[in-house]
Order: C-alpha cells, then structure tokens, then sequence
C-alpha cells in the first residue's frame, strides 16, 4: 500500500539554526498538507497546497517558516531561525485532488526537538 | 483554533471491554472523521461520517454523529491490546472544507 514518506524522523537542533523537512506524497494526490502537532494536542494545519500552489497558509508563521512545492510532487518545510517553541511533531499529510473533504493520508512524522 | 473536544482525556480497559469515546463541536460540518495515533507515529484514517449519517460501522468500529447536539462517539467492542493508541475526532467544516482536530483520548487497552 503507498504511502507518504517523511525524513527525518528526527531532529534535534540547537535555537536560531535552520531545519528542513521533507515530504513525498502518495502518487496522484495533488493535495498536501503540514501540520505541526504539539505534545497532548491534536495537530494543527501550517500549510495546505494544490499542485505546487499554496491555498491556505494562514496559521503559517512566516517570518520564520516556509514551505514550497516545486513540482507539485515533494514539498519541504523549513524553519529558520528555530525556536525553543517549535519543537513539536511535524506531519505531513496527502490527499486525491477532487477529495479535499474526504480522508487525509499521514506520514509517520518528523519529531523536532530545540534545545 | 481546534473544533472538536474529545472526552474523555484519558481511558483505561481490560482488553476484551468495549471503550468509547466522544467528540463535541462548535460550527456546521460537512463530514467527521476518526483517526488513531500510536506512540510517536504518524495518524491513521479509522472511519468518515458524513452529515447526513448517523450510524456507520466498520470491523470493531461504530461511530455515530448527531448533529443537532454537535456531537459524535466512537465506540471500540471487544478491544485488544493494539487498540492502545491516542484517538482524535476530526471536522470537516461546512463554510471553509478545513479538517480541524480536536486534542484526542488516550485509549489503554490492560492485558
């Protein structure tokens, strides 16, 4: 069964240095989403693209995150400078194109830690 | 902003019980989804109700959604130990289509 591929799984890095990560959606979803989850909550909606076009990023802190889907195929995540807040589990997640509504399909998820 | 609020927080079972859970939300939906969460990995899809559903099943799953109450449980019969896992209820709302989690239950299924 396909599924979404996420690396790392983990990272640890020290504050005010950058960090990437990297998704691969299931082939043929042209929908993908970061979320970023903290510990004892349900995750939150960063950013959402359509083909390589962003549709919502409006909980996206963008003086320090930015996303980009090139292609429209694989995406990353960055976070620069990283603060001690960011640390959390970022997933990412897909979805077919006509589906919006319908299920999302997760990665297993990149645990960040900021020391 | 999350929607939907699990309770309870937290749930402990023998195995073999049946554990259920509920979710309460605020706005109009156009479908509710029920993920599961295992220790430090990523969510899985259990099952969608749509909202002009009340009932649907699936294998050891029951879900229903009232939606003049904003509410929905699910319900896990005869549960094993790998039903140990951190359940959250997602909505899909009616006005913008964005899935909003609610903070989930920690299920522990006892041997």
């Amino acid at each position: 069964e396909a599924e979404v591929a996420q690396s790392p799984r983990y990272k640890i890095t020290e504050k005010s240095q950058a960090v990437a990560f990297w998704c691969d959606p299931i082939s043929g979803h042209a929908t993908l989403y970061w979320y970023r989850q903290i510990l004892g909550q349900g995750p939150e909606l960063l950013v959402q693209f359509q083909d390589e076009s962003v549709v919502d990023d409006s909980q996206l802190p963008k003086d320090r995150f930015s996303a980009e889907r090139l292609k429209g195929v694989d995406s990353t995540l960055k976070i620069q400078p990283a603060e001690l807040g960011d640390s959390a589990m970022y997933l990412c997640a897909s979805s077919l194109p006509l589906a919006s509504t319908d299920t999302q399909y997760f990665g297993p998820g990149t645990r960040l830690t900021v020391l | 902003s999350q929607q939907g609020e699990e309770d309870p927080q937290a749930l402990s079972i023998q195995e073999g019980e049946n554990a259920t859970m509920n979710c309460s939300y605020k706005t109009s939906i156009n479908n509710l989804q029920w993920y599961r969460q295992n220790s430090g990995r990523g969510l899985v899809h259990l099952i969608l109700i749509r909202s002009n559903e009340r009932e649907k099943h699936s294998g050891r799953l029951r879900v229903t959604l009232d939606t003049s109450k904003k509410s929905s449980s699910l319900l896990i019969t005869a549960s094993r130990a790998a039903d140990t896992a951190s359940y959250f209820c997602a909505t899909v709302r009616s006005n913008d289509y964005k899935l909003s989690f609610g903070a989930g239950t920690t299920v522990t299924v006892r041997a």
